[in-house]
């Protein structure tokens, strides 16, 4: 079945580390979305990506990294630049179309979590 | 810029009642898609419709029906005989044609249905 993969479901972080969420995509969307969902708050876009080997910052990409190698693929890197990490995180794609325009599809989403 | 607002932060309600999800929207474009999406507890954000500014034909889907008014620049969610199976939390979203394909979400609806 065509979907959003996400992992890990529940990441444990220490202060200081890097970690990096895993998104991978089978529905041969051109974008792909990284999303900082905090409780009992709405989205909000950290970046994504519309190309391969391209990606643009959405509205809270500091002390967050991504890259897009391969079409499949979107990973998001959280640094240790990043103060206050502890959220869920939610990867998307959506077809990119001439006219018209497309929902988003959704990954089950990681939870990570700073000790 | 765009905007969504989605007024209701929590609604609480018995089995059984309808219940009624408000979208109010802001945009310059005369294109555009309107989309709900249903967060259950479990996390991934559902895709349920999308709607262009085109069409302003109500649409039904089983106990779910959209109410698309371009005069009050409203897309309203009703769920007919609400059952504790649609508690969730509910996003309106708002998506631009060609250009960006950023969508602008709301901060959601969390929707309570009490057996």
């Amino acid at each position: 079945d065509g979907g959003i993969t996400q992992s890990p479901k529940y990441l444990f972080r220490k202060e200081g580390q890097n970690v990096t969420l895993s998104c991978e995509q089978n529905l041969n969307h051109d974008a792909m979305y990284w999303y900082r969902q905090d409780p009992g708050q709405g989205l909000r876009l950290i970046y994504y990506s519309q190309i391969v080997n391209d990606f643009q910052k959405g509205d809270i990409a500091e002390g967050y990294s991504v890259s897009r190698e391969k079409k499949e693929s979107f990973p998001l890197t959280v640094t240790s630049a990043q103060k206050n990490p502890t959220a869920f995180y939610l990867c998307a794609s959506s077809m990119i179309r001439d006219s018209g325009y497309n929902e988003q599809f959704f990954g089950p989403g990681t939870r990570l979590t700073v000790l | 810029a765009q905007k969504v607002t989605q007024a209701q932060t929590e609604i609480s309600v018995v089995e059984k009642e309808d219940v009624t999800l408000d979208c109010v929207y802001e945009t310059r474009d005369t294109t555009y898609y309107l989309f709900w999406y249903k967060q259950p507890p479990s996390g991934e954000l559902v895709f349920l419709i999308r709607r262009n500014s085109f069409d302003e034909q109500n649409e039904i889907s089983g106990r779910y029906s959209w109410n698309f008014q371009k005069s009050t620049s409203s897309f309203n969610f009703t769920i007919t005989a609400s059952q504790v199976v649609d508690s969730a939390v509910y996003f309106c979203a708002l998506g631009p044609s060609g250009g960006s394909y950023i969508p602008t979400f709301g901060r959601g609806t969390s929707l309570i249905v009490h057996p």
